[in-house]
Protein backbone atom coordinates (compact mmCIF):
# COMPACT_ATOMS: atom_id res chain seq x y z
CA UNK A 1 0.00 0.00 0.00
CA UNK A 2 2.20 2.88 -1.49
CA UNK A 3 0.00 6.24 -0.98
CA UNK A 4 1.51 9.24 -2.52
CA UNK A 5 5.28 8.24 -3.62
CA UNK A 6 7.90 11.33 -4.32
CA UNK A 7 10.80 11.09 -6.20
CA UNK A 8 13.65 11.68 -5.57
CA UNK A 9 13.87 12.81 -1.70
CA UNK A 10 16.78 14.76 -1.61
CA UNK A 11 18.41 17.02 -4.93
CA UNK A 12 21.19 19.58 -5.11
CA UNK A 13 20.67 21.74 -8.13
CA UNK A 14 22.53 24.61 -9.96
CA UNK A 15 21.27 28.18 -10.90
CA UNK A 16 19.56 27.48 -14.12
CA UNK A 17 19.18 23.77 -14.54
CA UNK A 18 16.15 21.97 -14.84
CA UNK A 19 14.69 19.18 -12.81
CA UNK A 20 11.30 17.40 -12.99
CA UNK A 21 10.21 15.91 -8.97
CA UNK A 22 8.02 13.06 -9.61
CA UNK A 23 4.78 11.93 -7.97
CA UNK A 24 2.97 9.48 -8.35
CA UNK A 25 -0.43 7.67 -6.21
CA UNK A 26 -1.93 4.25 -6.75
CA UNK A 27 -5.08 5.21 -4.87
CA UNK A 28 -6.90 6.21 -8.17
CA UNK A 29 -7.28 9.83 -6.62
CA UNK A 30 -8.55 12.06 -9.44
CA UNK A 31 -7.22 15.56 -7.47
CA UNK A 32 -3.57 15.78 -7.25
CA UNK A 33 -1.42 19.01 -5.69
CA UNK A 34 2.20 20.14 -5.22
CA UNK A 35 3.27 22.66 -2.51
CA UNK A 36 6.15 24.03 -1.49
CA UNK A 37 7.31 24.45 2.10
CA UNK A 38 9.37 26.90 3.43
CA UNK A 39 10.99 27.95 6.64
CA UNK A 40 7.84 30.49 8.98
CA UNK A 41 5.63 30.27 5.54
CA UNK A 42 3.52 27.32 6.18
CA UNK A 43 2.85 25.14 3.05
CA UNK A 44 1.75 27.05 -0.16
CA UNK A 45 -0.22 25.38 -3.41
CA UNK A 46 1.56 25.85 -6.77
CA UNK A 47 0.11 23.94 -9.03
CA UNK A 48 -2.96 21.48 -8.53
CA UNK A 49 -5.21 18.71 -10.86
CA UNK A 50 -8.65 17.51 -10.98
CA UNK A 51 -8.13 14.66 -13.41
CA UNK A 52 -5.90 13.57 -16.44
CA UNK A 53 -5.57 16.33 -18.44
CA UNK A 54 -6.66 19.15 -16.40
CA UNK A 55 -4.54 21.54 -14.69
CA UNK A 56 -4.60 24.83 -12.68
CA UNK A 57 -2.24 27.53 -11.24
CA UNK A 58 -2.17 27.53 -7.32
CA UNK A 59 -0.48 30.52 -5.22
CA UNK A 60 3.05 30.54 -6.56
CA UNK A 61 3.18 28.89 -9.70
CA UNK A 62 5.77 31.16 -11.50
CA UNK A 63 8.76 28.79 -12.54
CA UNK A 64 6.96 25.66 -12.48
CA UNK A 65 5.34 23.44 -15.11
CA UNK A 66 2.89 20.49 -14.60
CA UNK A 67 1.20 17.99 -16.82
CA UNK A 68 -1.12 15.06 -15.84
CA UNK A 69 -1.55 12.50 -18.78
CA UNK A 70 -2.65 9.61 -16.40
CA UNK A 71 -4.64 9.56 -12.88
CA UNK A 72 -1.53 8.31 -11.07
CA UNK A 73 1.34 10.71 -12.20
CA UNK A 74 1.73 14.65 -11.51
CA UNK A 75 5.35 15.38 -12.57
CA UNK A 76 6.35 18.93 -11.48
CA UNK A 77 9.24 20.60 -13.69
CA UNK A 78 11.56 23.47 -13.07
CA UNK A 79 12.65 24.39 -16.31
CA UNK A 80 15.85 27.20 -14.76
CA UNK A 81 15.79 26.58 -11.43
CA UNK A 82 16.79 29.67 -9.14
CA UNK A 83 18.17 29.84 -5.59
CA UNK A 84 14.46 31.17 -4.65
CA UNK A 85 13.16 27.78 -5.47
CA UNK A 86 15.00 25.96 -2.50
CA UNK A 87 12.86 24.33 -0.33
CA UNK A 88 10.82 20.98 0.26
CA UNK A 89 8.39 19.96 -2.40
CA UNK A 90 4.84 17.74 -1.06
CA UNK A 91 2.87 16.25 -3.69
CA UNK A 92 -0.64 15.87 -2.57
CA UNK A 93 -3.64 13.62 -3.47
CA UNK A 94 -7.74 12.89 -2.93
CA UNK A 95 -10.90 11.74 -4.08
CA UNK A 96 -12.51 14.59 -6.02
CA UNK A 97 -15.46 15.54 -4.84
CA UNK A 98 -18.08 18.27 -4.40
CA UNK A 99 -19.09 20.20 -1.54
CA UNK A 100 -17.13 17.73 1.51
CA UNK A 101 -14.01 17.42 -0.52
CA UNK A 102 -11.82 14.97 1.60
CA UNK A 103 -8.47 14.17 3.23
CA UNK A 104 -5.06 15.08 1.33
CA UNK A 105 -3.16 12.33 1.32
CA UNK A 106 0.68 13.56 1.15
CA UNK A 107 4.23 12.21 0.36
CA UNK A 108 6.95 12.48 2.54
CA UNK A 109 8.38 15.10 1.01
CA UNK A 110 11.53 16.37 -1.95
CA UNK A 111 14.17 18.47 -0.28
CA UNK A 112 15.86 20.58 -2.82
CA UNK A 113 18.47 23.04 -2.98
CA UNK A 114 19.72 25.50 -5.80
CA UNK A 115 22.95 26.62 -5.26
CA UNK B 1 -1.78 34.81 0.29
CA UNK B 2 -2.68 32.37 2.44
CA UNK B 3 -6.33 31.94 3.66
CA UNK B 4 -5.75 30.42 7.06
CA UNK B 5 -3.49 31.63 10.17
CA UNK B 6 -2.70 29.54 13.11
CA UNK B 7 -2.16 30.70 16.86
CA UNK B 8 0.22 30.82 18.52
CA UNK B 9 3.27 29.86 16.10
CA UNK B 10 4.54 27.68 19.38
CA UNK B 11 3.59 26.29 22.07
CA UNK B 12 5.18 24.56 25.03
CA UNK B 13 3.68 22.35 27.48
CA UNK B 14 3.81 19.61 29.92
CA UNK B 15 2.65 15.92 29.30
CA UNK B 16 -0.84 15.71 30.59
CA UNK B 17 -2.09 18.99 29.94
CA UNK B 18 -4.33 20.31 27.36
CA UNK B 19 -2.85 22.44 23.98
CA UNK B 20 -4.97 24.71 21.94
CA UNK B 21 -4.65 25.86 18.62
CA UNK B 22 -6.52 28.33 16.80
CA UNK B 23 -6.89 29.79 13.42
CA UNK B 24 -8.17 32.29 11.59
CA UNK B 25 -9.03 32.29 7.91
CA UNK B 26 -10.67 34.93 5.47
CA UNK B 27 -13.13 34.14 3.54
CA UNK B 28 -16.61 31.66 3.24
CA UNK B 29 -15.43 27.93 3.38
CA UNK B 30 -16.71 24.75 2.43
CA UNK B 31 -14.86 23.13 5.30
CA UNK B 32 -12.13 22.91 7.17
CA UNK B 33 -9.24 20.48 8.18
CA UNK B 34 -6.68 19.67 10.38
CA UNK B 35 -3.38 18.13 9.94
CA UNK B 36 -0.34 17.05 11.57
CA UNK B 37 3.30 17.05 10.22
CA UNK B 38 6.03 14.97 11.85
CA UNK B 39 9.55 16.86 11.91
CA UNK B 40 10.97 15.78 8.43
CA UNK B 41 8.14 14.12 7.64
CA UNK B 42 4.55 14.60 5.11
CA UNK B 43 1.43 16.01 6.61
CA UNK B 44 -1.25 13.40 7.74
CA UNK B 45 -4.82 14.46 8.12
CA UNK B 46 -6.43 14.81 11.75
CA UNK B 47 -9.99 15.78 11.14
CA UNK B 48 -12.62 17.36 8.62
CA UNK B 49 -15.34 20.28 10.10
CA UNK B 50 -18.15 21.20 7.34
CA UNK B 51 -18.97 24.35 7.73
CA UNK B 52 -22.56 23.47 8.41
CA UNK B 53 -21.03 22.00 12.12
CA UNK B 54 -19.83 23.40 15.35
CA UNK B 55 -18.12 20.95 16.88
CA UNK B 56 -16.48 17.60 16.21
CA UNK B 57 -14.40 14.79 17.62
CA UNK B 58 -12.07 12.34 17.34
CA UNK B 59 -10.07 10.58 20.00
CA UNK B 60 -8.50 13.10 21.84
CA UNK B 61 -9.10 16.02 19.96
CA UNK B 62 -11.64 18.40 19.44
CA UNK B 63 -12.31 20.99 16.79
CA UNK B 64 -14.62 23.68 16.65
CA UNK B 65 -15.50 26.11 14.01
CA UNK B 66 -17.73 29.59 14.40
CA UNK B 67 -18.34 30.50 11.08
CA UNK B 68 -19.68 33.88 12.20
CA UNK B 69 -16.15 35.01 13.45
CA UNK B 70 -14.08 32.31 10.63
CA UNK B 71 -12.34 31.07 13.35
CA UNK B 72 -11.51 27.20 13.88
CA UNK B 73 -9.91 25.49 17.48
CA UNK B 74 -8.47 22.35 17.74
CA UNK B 75 -7.93 20.99 21.52
CA UNK B 76 -5.53 17.98 21.91
CA UNK B 77 -6.36 16.98 25.37
CA UNK B 78 -3.73 14.91 27.85
CA UNK B 79 -1.16 16.04 25.24
CA UNK B 80 1.70 13.37 25.06
CA UNK B 81 5.57 13.81 24.19
CA UNK B 82 4.58 11.81 20.71
CA UNK B 83 2.17 14.61 19.98
CA UNK B 84 4.90 17.13 19.40
CA UNK B 85 4.76 18.58 15.98
CA UNK B 86 3.80 21.11 14.40
CA UNK B 87 -0.25 21.22 13.40
CA UNK B 88 -2.05 23.11 10.66
CA UNK B 89 -5.35 24.16 9.63
CA UNK B 90 -6.59 23.79 5.91
CA UNK B 91 -9.44 25.14 4.23
CA UNK B 92 -11.41 24.75 0.95
CA UNK B 93 -12.97 28.13 0.07
CA UNK B 94 -16.76 28.24 -1.53
CA UNK B 95 -16.90 27.10 -4.95
CA UNK B 96 -13.13 26.15 -4.42
CA UNK B 97 -11.23 23.28 -5.00
CA UNK B 98 -7.62 23.81 -3.78
CA UNK B 99 -6.86 23.47 -0.19
CA UNK B 100 -5.25 26.11 1.46
CA UNK B 101 -2.85 25.54 4.58
CA UNK B 102 -2.03 28.41 6.85
CA UNK B 103 1.43 29.02 8.72
CA UNK B 104 1.43 26.36 11.50
CA UNK B 105 1.88 25.96 15.12
CA UNK B 106 4.98 24.62 16.31
CA UNK B 107 3.50 22.08 19.87
CA UNK B 108 6.29 20.75 22.11
CA UNK B 109 5.29 18.32 24.44
CA UNK B 110 7.66 17.44 27.47
CA UNK B 111 8.08 14.77 29.57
Amino acid sequence: NAGVTQTPKFQVLKTGQSMTLQCAQDMNHEYMSWYRQDPGMGLRLIHYSVGAGITDQGEVPNGYNVSRSTTEDFPLRLLSAAPSQTSVYFCASRLAGGWGTGELFFGEGSRLTVL
Amino acid sequence: SQQGEEDPQALSIQEGENATMNCSYKTSINNLQWYRQNSGRGLVHLILIRSNEREKHSGRLRVTLDTSKKSSSLLITASRAADTASYFCATVQQAGTALIFGKGTTLSVSS
